[in-house]
């Protein structure tokens, strides 16, 4: 069975203090993994889609990478406007077609203070 | 442009009410999805449109009825709910050239 588990739960920072936030996972075939940004009421904002192992990607103070086993979110010099939830989220070849569910980690609450 | 939209962001309804959640894309995508989302929880899957056919069904119950009109239009209709689904619905779209899935807003249903 498809698992995906996000360290830590919560984590607060002060505003600059730079941290990285944990996705392992352990599926059967891994057609992609994503990172989303969750803010409270809203849907998941698109942050990154990783595919292999070694690739990295960045979007402003974020920048997202992969192993086999897991992924890190690294947050360098957050502000209070990245406070958030971090969703990951795995598709594997289960099934065989483009399309299918993603498997979802618990995510992680991240907090930002001034 | 990754744009989808969900009407409405608000619904509140009685356990006898008929009503429905409308999404919509313009980005040509040809798979659409519907979340539900419980406080606190991630995302999970309730059904996949591909090509405007339903191709995924997580055993949800039949109150749930998805519709998918066009290729750019899907739909839930909803009947004599519970108040255990109140939840955060999510539609999502994807294109067939790259795995992302782009969420809407979501609808926040409360049942009574």
């Amino acid at each position: 069975e498809d698992q995906v588990t996000q360290s830590p739960e919560a984590l607060r920072l002060q505003e600059g203090e730079s941290s990285s936030l944990n996705c392992s996972y352990t599926v059967s075939g891994l057609r992609g993994l994503f990172w989303y940004r969750q803010d409270p009421g809203k849907g998941p904002e698109f942050l990154f889609t990783l595919y292999s192992a070694g690739e990295e990607k960045e979007k402003e103070r974020l920048k997202a990478t992969l192993t086999k086993k897991e992924s890190f979110l690294h947050i360098t010099a957050p502000k209070p406007e990245d406070s958030a939830t971090y969703l990951c989220a795995v598709r594997t070849n289960a099934g065989g077609t483009s399309y299918g569910k993603l498997t979802f980690g618990q995510g992680t609450i991240l907090t930002v203070h001034p | 442009d990754t744009e989808v939209t969900q009407t409405p962001k608000h619904l509140v309804m009685g356990m006898t009410n008929k009503k429905s959640l409308k999404c919509e894309q313009h980005m040509g995508h040809r798979a659409m999805y519907w979340y539900k989302q419980k406080a606190k929880k991630p995302p999970e899957l309730m059904f996949v449109y591909s090509y405007e056919k339903l191709s995924i069904n997580e055993s949800v119950p039949s109150r749930f009825s998805p519709e998918c009109p066009n290729s750019s239009l899907l739909n839930l209709h909803l009947h004599a709910l519970q108040p255990e689904d109140s939840a955060l619905y999510l539609c999502a779209s994807q294109s067939g050239f790259q795995e992302t899935q782009y969420f809407g807003p979501g609808t926040r249903l409360l049942v009574l």
